[in-house]
């Protein structure tokens, strides 16, 4: 089915661990991006993409890393996890006009203990 | 740069009652503006969007106009059903950064029976 497909949808790991948080489109939407949601905060724009190979950094990058080496895929990765970073985190995409609504997908929500 | 402000929630409404969730925005240039929603357990949706000032944007009951003299964008119903329950974001496109959206902190609705 067409669409945006986070996984996985709910993740516990450990202070210090590394963990890789999937994000799929089958729209061959230009533009992707990542957010995490905080209570107090909202969402928060963490890193985005203009097209496979580029990539950029929004308000909260510190942490993590991010490739797009497919159109489609735009994974996001916590290097060394921190407690900081319990969240849930959406990846979203568009076309990248600004006219153009974001599309989210149904988020996954990370525990770091 | 670019940011939203809204009113802090929770609004708690009984069935039938008006709705008005406030948003004013700071923006260089002239940003579309939308309201996202979010129901519990799910990523965000678009519910409605204005490209322009005076535009009036409008889906499912629900109106926002964009009062570019005022800085504004807030949204209204007329009616709200139990069914509307859920977390209402504000949002303007951001240019700077791939057209990413800068949310407002988001507004939790609650309405009752």
């Amino acid at each position: 089915d067409a669409g945006i497909t986070q996984s996985p949808r709910y993740k516990i790991t450990e202070t210090g661990r590394q963990v890789t948080l999937m994000c799929h489109q089958t729209w061959s939407h230009s533009y992707m991006f990542w957010y995490r949601q905080d209570l107090g905060h909202g969402l928060r724009l963490i890193y985005y993409s203009a097209a496979a190979d580029i990539t950029d950094k929004g308000e909260v990058p510190d942490g993590y890393v991010v490739s797009r080496s497919k159109t489609e895929n735009f994974p996001l990765t916590l290097e060394s996890a921190t407690r900081s970073q319990t969240s849930v985190y959406f990846c979203a995409s568009s076309v990248g006009q600004d006219v153009t609504p974001l599309h989210f997908g149904n988020g996954t929500r990370l525990t770091v203990t | 740069g670019n940011s939203v402000t809204q009113m802090e929630g929770p609004v708690t409404l009984s069935e039938e009652a008006f709705l008005t969730i406030n948003c004013t925005y700071t923006a260089t240039g002239y940003p579309s503006l939308f309201w996202y929603v979010q129901y519990p357990g799910e990523g965000l949706q678009l519910l409605l969007k204005a490209t322009k000032a005076d535009d009036k944007g409008s889906n499912k009951g629900f109106e926002a106009t964009y009062r570019k003299e005022t800085t504004s964008f807030h949204l209204e119903k007329g009616s709200v059903q139990v069914s509307d329950s859920a977390v209402y974001f504000c949002a303007l496109s951001d240019q700077q950064s791939g057209y990413a959206l800068n949310f407002g902190k988001g507004t939790s609705l609650l309405v009752t029976p």
